[in-house]
C-alpha cells in the first residue's frame, strides 16, 4: 500500500512568489493534516481536514496560507505571497477515522516538502 | 501555553549503551502520547503510542516508554542501542479535548557511534 506522498520534495522561491504544495494521503484515509517545521523549532500543527471539510485550522499562521481538499482526496497548501519566515519543512499526515471502540488512529506522515524562500 | 518539552536536543552515545530520552507535557486533560522517529532521509514513523491501560508500552525495534501521569512524563528508553538507531526522535501529545492534532516536542538528535 502506498504511503502519504508529497510534491514537490524541495521548492526554492523568491519572497513574494506563490508556491503550492500537494499532499496525497493514504487511500481511504479521511483525516488529512498539515504540519510545518521551521528550522530549529518544533513540528507545529497547521490544520486538519476530515474529507473535504476543515475540521481545525487553528494553526494556520495567517491569511497568506490557503489549504484546500476538493473532493476529499488530495490536498494543496498554497502560500501567497511567500515570506522569508515561511521557509521550513511542510509535512502532511493522514489517518483513518476511528471506528468501533477505537478512540484515535495513528497519523502516517509523508516525506515533507522543504520550502526555501529567498 | 500548553507544550511538550524534550530535555535534550542532542545525544551522542556508543553502541550497546542505554538510551533514555525525556519528554514532559503541560496538558492537564486526558492525553494520547506518542514517540515518532525520523531516520536520515526517511519519513517520520511511529515508534510507540500510549492511549490507556498499562503505562509501560513497548514499541518497535526494542524501544519502550513509560507514562507517569503524576509527572506528566513519557520517557523513551532502549537498553542497548545500535548504530542504526541514529535518528531524530520526537515526542508528541494529543489532547483528547482538542481534536486530533498532535503537539510535538522540539526533537532529540541521537548519534550512535559504532
Amino acid at each position: 500500500e502506498a504511503g502519504v506522498t508529497q510534491f514537490p520534495s524541495h521548492s526554492v522561491i523568491e519572497k513574494g512568489q506563490t508556491v503550492t504544495l500537494r499532499c496525497d494521503p493514504i487511500s481511504g484515509h479521511d483525516n488529512l493534516y498539515w504540519y510545518r517545521r521551521v528550522m530549529g523549532k518544533e513540528i507545529k500543527f497547521l490544520l486538519h481536514f476530515v474529507k473535504e471539510s476543515k475540521q481545525d485550522e487553528s494553526g494556520m499562521p495567517n491569511n497568506r496560507f490557503l489549504a484546500e481538499r476538493t473532493g476529499g482526496t488530495y490536498s494543496t497548501l498554497k502560500v501567497q505571497p511567500a515570506e522569508l519566515e515561511d521557509s521550513g519543512v511542510y509535512f502532511c499526515a493522514s489517518s483513518q477515522v476511528p471506528s468501533g471502540r477505537a478512540a484515535y488512529n495513528e497519523q502516517f506522515f509523508g516525506p515533507g516538502t522543504r520550502l526555501t524562500v529567498l | 501555553a500548553q507544550s511538550v518539552s524534550q530535555h535534550n536536543h542532542h545525544v551522542i552515545l556508543s553502541e550497546a549503551a542505554s538510551l533514555e530520552l525525556g519528554c514532559n507535557y503541560s496538558y492537564g486533560g486526558t492525553v494520547n502520547l506518542f514517540w515518532y522517529v525520523q531516520y536520515p532521509g526517511q519519513h517520520l514513523q511511529l515508534l510507540l503510542k500510549y492511549f490507556s491501560g498499562d503505562p509501560l508500552v513497548k514499541g518497535i525495534k526494542g524501544f519502550e516508554a513509560e507514562f507517569i501521569k503524576s509527572k506528566f512524563s513519557f520517557n523513551l528508553r532502549k537498553p542497548s542501542v545500535q548504530w542504526s538507531d541514529t535518528a531524530e526522535y520526537f515526542c508528541a501529545v494529543n489532547l483528547k479535548a482538542a481534536g486530533n492534532k498532535l503537539t510535538f516536542g522540539g526533537g532529540t538528535r541521537v548519534l550512535v557511534k559504532p
